[in-house]
């Protein structure tokens, strides 16, 4: 039972924007805590892809980006390309349930 | 290069225990923290728990606590989770994940994950 909702799902022709939500509450996001993005490949583990809300690792590219306002966050994605498809997860801090969590993941489609 | 290499997959019977193994390599061990994170079938993913292997102490979800015992040896740069009372709702793929620490402070995100180990339980 994930405390941090995202959309399902989410598509977009190759070259479009597509942004995926984290909806969380006032004990993690809106209570100050970073947000965070994984990438997941299918049948590959989790790669790190947005850090402390809009910052990237090395090596990934300035077509991702973060953002984060009150208890929600965004992931961007421009020029959207086959290889982005897809799962994508937020993860944050909580402070009542004092332990990380994740949202409940969305799967990104290249039409 | 940083790696963190896992053990493989296991099948086990229901109320037996698991042990799962994290190997690090090509960063300083003492400087970070490695939590446990599952993703069931078809599923998202689940924080389980965490250590920072200098202090030895590992906390815990709350929905594992009780179950769930997270080690970790500095000799060998290796972390351990244990998942006792196993269910079959505990059929899933096994995450290590490391955490930066700088100076006192763990960043509360990962950089690097292990490849992941299929626990199978099973009658």
């Amino acid at each position: 039972q994930s405390v941090l909702t995202q959309p399902p799902s989410v598509s977009g022709a190759p070259g479009q924007r597509v942004t995926i939500s984290c909806t969380g509450s006032s004990s993690n996001i809106g209570a100050g805590y970073d947000v965070h993005w994984y990438q997941q490949l299918p049948g590959t583990a989790p790669k790190l892809l947005i850090y402390g809300n809009s910052n990237r690792p090395s090596g990934v590219p300035d077509r991702f980006s973060g953002s984060k306002s009150g208890t929600s966050a965004s992931l961007a994605i421009t020029g959207l390309q086959a290889e982005d498809e897809a799962d994508y997860y937020c993860q944050s801090y909580d402070s009542s349930l004092t332990s990380y969590v994740f949202g409940t993941g969305t799967k990104v489609t290249v039409l | 290069q940083v790696q963190l290499v896992q053990s493989g997959a296991e099948v086990k019977k229901p109320g037996s225990s698991v042990k799962v193994s994290c190997k690090a390599s090509g960063g300083t061990f003492s400087s970070y923290a490695i939590s446990w994170v599952r993703q069931a079938p078809g599923q998202g993913l689940e924080w389980m728990g965490g250590i920072i292997p200098i202090f030895g102490t590992a906390n815990y979800a709350q929905k594992f606590q009780g179950r769930v015992t997270i080690t970790a040896d500095e000799s060998t740069s290796t972390a351990y989770m244990e998942l006792s009372s196993l269910r079959s709702e505990d059929t899933a793929v096994y995450y290590c994940a490391r955490a930066p620490r700088v100076g006192a402070a763990t960043l509360r995100y990962f950089d690097y994950w292990g490849q992941g180990t299929l626990v199978t339980v099973s009658s």
